[in-house]
This record gives structure tokens, sequence and C-alpha cells, in this order.
């Protein structure tokens, strides 16, 4: 049974630093693994999607980053502002079971 | 704008009752998913249709309906099976089943 893990599950930065978010899962037979963002009380919306074949994709100040092989992923936020606090979610897509399988996310809070 | 349109944002359910949420794509999205999403939890799938006529239970489909009818509709009736169903609903689709998810703005529902 697939299991995706996200630490740390809050963190708070002042507004400019870079920072990573982290994300690793227990089936490496996964097709795709997808970030999202999610705002308190509304829906999820896409950040980024990694292919299985794909080892990074970048959007703007976004960057992901996927290890296969070792069940990880990465999310890096660079010079990040205020509008970034949000809680992060990573999901992966895993054939044999035929769904998205999500963490539980990553609670971010940028400071001024 | 293409999107996904859940409605209602708020719903309340007295206890015995069944209810209805509706979810709506102007994507042409063959695949629609429905998630339940409870604080401290990762999102759970309650049922997915990969197309019109077609669906399958997800991890937790006890006391919940949909049916497919349409391309574009994929509505959940919560029943009063459903012995604790208080808690933020999320609909989903995405162009087949393993390509990029898009999520409506979710619909709470609470049991008075």
């Amino acid at each position: 049974k697939q299991e995706v893990t996200q630490i740390p599950a809050a963190l708070s930065v002042p507004e400019g630093e870079n920072l990573v978010l982290n994300c690793s899962f227990t089936d490496s037979a996964i097709y795709n693994l997808q970030w999202f963002r999610q705002d308190p009380g509304k829906g999820l919306t896409s950040l980024l999607l990694i292919q299985s074949s794909q080892r990074e994709q970048t959007s703007g100040r976004l960057n992901a980053s996927l290890d296969k092989s070792s069940g990880r992923s990465t999310l890096y936020i660079a010079a990040s502002q205020p509008g970034d606090s949000a809680t992060y979610l990573c999901a992966v897509y895993t054939g044999t079971a035929s769904k998205l399988t999500f963490g539980t996310g990553t609670r971010l809070q940028v400071t001024l | 704008d293409g999107g996904i349109t859940q409605s209602p944002k708020y719903l309340f359910r007295k206890e015995g009752q069944n209810v209805t949420l509706s979810c709506e794509q102007n994507l042409n999205h063959d695949a629609m998913y429905w998630y339940r999403q409870d604080p401290g939890q990762g999102l759970r799938l309650i049922y997915y249709s990969q197309i019109v006529n077609d669906f399958q239970k997800g991890d937790i489909a006890e006391g919940y309906s949909v049916s497919r009818e349409k391309k574009e509709s994929f509505p959940l009736t919560v029943t009063s099976a459903q012995k604790n169903p208080t808690a933020f609903y999320l609909c989903a689709s995405s162009i087949v089943r393993d390509s990029e998810a898009f999520f409506g703005q979710g619909t709470r529902l609470t049991v008075v």
C-alpha cells in the first residue's frame, strides 16, 4: 500500500528566504508526482506535475525534483513571499492502485 | 473560463437525511473523482469515474453514491448510512486517470 509522508508538518520562515519542502513515498512504482497548494477553506491548486521519467520541473520560483528510486521529492521555493503562505500537498499516482495518494501536507507561513 | 465548479460551498445535513453535492467541469476531461478531507488526514478517495456511465469505489465508498450520466457532471450523494459525514469534500478531474488533476473549490458539509 502506497504511503506518502511530508516533513515538516509546519514551517515558518521570514520573507525572502529560500526553502525546501519534502515528500517521501513508499512504493517507487509511480506514474507521476504532483505538488498542490491549498489555501484555508479552499480547493487544491496544481503547482507542478513530474512524470516518472523526469527528474525535475520548474515553474517561476518553484522547482520540484523527483528521485523515484529513493522515493523522494522536494519542492524548492525561491525568495519566499507572504503570499506563498498556504498548505503544500504532494500526491503520487500509482498504477497498481489507479489513484492519487496524498500526503498530509506542510503548512507554510512566510512572515514579514 | 474552464474549470471545475462545486456547489454548494456550504451544506448542512440533518440526521437521517440524504444530500447531494454537485460537481461540474467544462474541461472536457474523461476522469472525475471525489475526495474527502478531514483535519490532520490526507485526502481520501471516495469514488472515481474514468468514463461516462462507469464508476468505481475508492477507499471509503461506504455511505456514498455517485452517478456519471454526462461527461461534465459527477454528483455525489451522501446517504444516511454515512455515520460521520462532516468533512470537506473535493471534486477533481483529469484528462485521463493518470494525467494532471485539477480540483474544485470544495463543499463543506456539516451535520446539524
